[in-house]
């Protein structure tokens, strides 16, 4: 089954633990990307990956790292995590537009991150 | 980054054809619409995608005028299962451009 997995799902951290968010996909896809969701806000592109060793910041990287070692696998870090940074993360993966056809995004199902 | 704008909220009744609106005057040449939808606490689900005129799917219709600074997402006859965030979302995702989520229009169907 084409899918994009989170690992954890929920976690709840105290400031300054540094802490990794796993994000898998196994439809070969050559894009990923990490958002955040908070209330009132929509979602907030924190970085995205266009290939291996490829990212760029999105509109809110400060206080994020991420890695692109494998194309499967993009990692969100938190290496000081603070009180602002609780939300719920969504990891997604896509390919790149070939002509005309549709072209979407597959999410995965979130991680709930708390940090006190 | 075209920005875009959408209804913070809308109500229908079962049976009723709804009519989401977005705009998004700053769009570029190469960037396409995209919709999605949202449940609570979950992953968002693309819904439509297109890039003028008019798109129709098994599940909605996308109507995109001839200047491209705006588009209408409708979805005929509502259930109660279509209560959710739908996010009209502007970009070329097929480039390297960072793409940008509005901040969505919450649609509740009543019974």
């Amino acid at each position: 089954e084409a899918q994009v997995t989170q690992n954890p799902r929920y976690l709840i951290t105290v400031t300054g633990k540094k802490l990794t968010v796993t994000c898998s996909q196994n439809m070969n896809h050559e894009y990923m990307s990490w958002y955040r969701q908070d209330p009132g806000l929509g979602l907030r592109q924190i970085y995205y990956s266009m290939n291996v060793e490829v990212t760029d910041k999105g509109d809110v990287p400060e206080g994020y790292k991420v890695s692109r070692k494998e194309k499967r696998n993009f990692p969100l870090i938190l290496e000081s995590p603070s009180p602002n940074q609780t939300s719920l993360y969504f990891c997604a993966s896509s390919s790149p537009r070939q002509g005309p056809n549709t072209y979407e995004q597959y999410f995965g199902p979130g991680t709930r991150l708390t940090v006190t | 980054l075209a920005k875009t704008t959408q209804p913070i909220s809308m109500d229908s009744y079962e049976g009723q054809e709804v009519n989401i609106t977005c705009s998004h005057n700053n769009i570029a040449t190469n960037d396409y619409i995209t919709w999605y939808q949202q449940f609570p606490s979950q992953g968002p689900r693309f819904i439509i995608q297109g890039y003028k005129t008019k798109v129709t799917n098994e599940v909605a219709s996308l109507f995109i005028p001839a200047d491209r600074k705006s588009s209408t997402l409708s979805l005929p006859r509502v259930s109660l299962s279509d209560t959710a965030v739908y996010y009209c979302l502007v970009g070329d995702e097929g480039s390297a451009r960072q793409l940008t989520f509005g901040s969505g229009t919450q649609l509740t169907v009543l019974p």
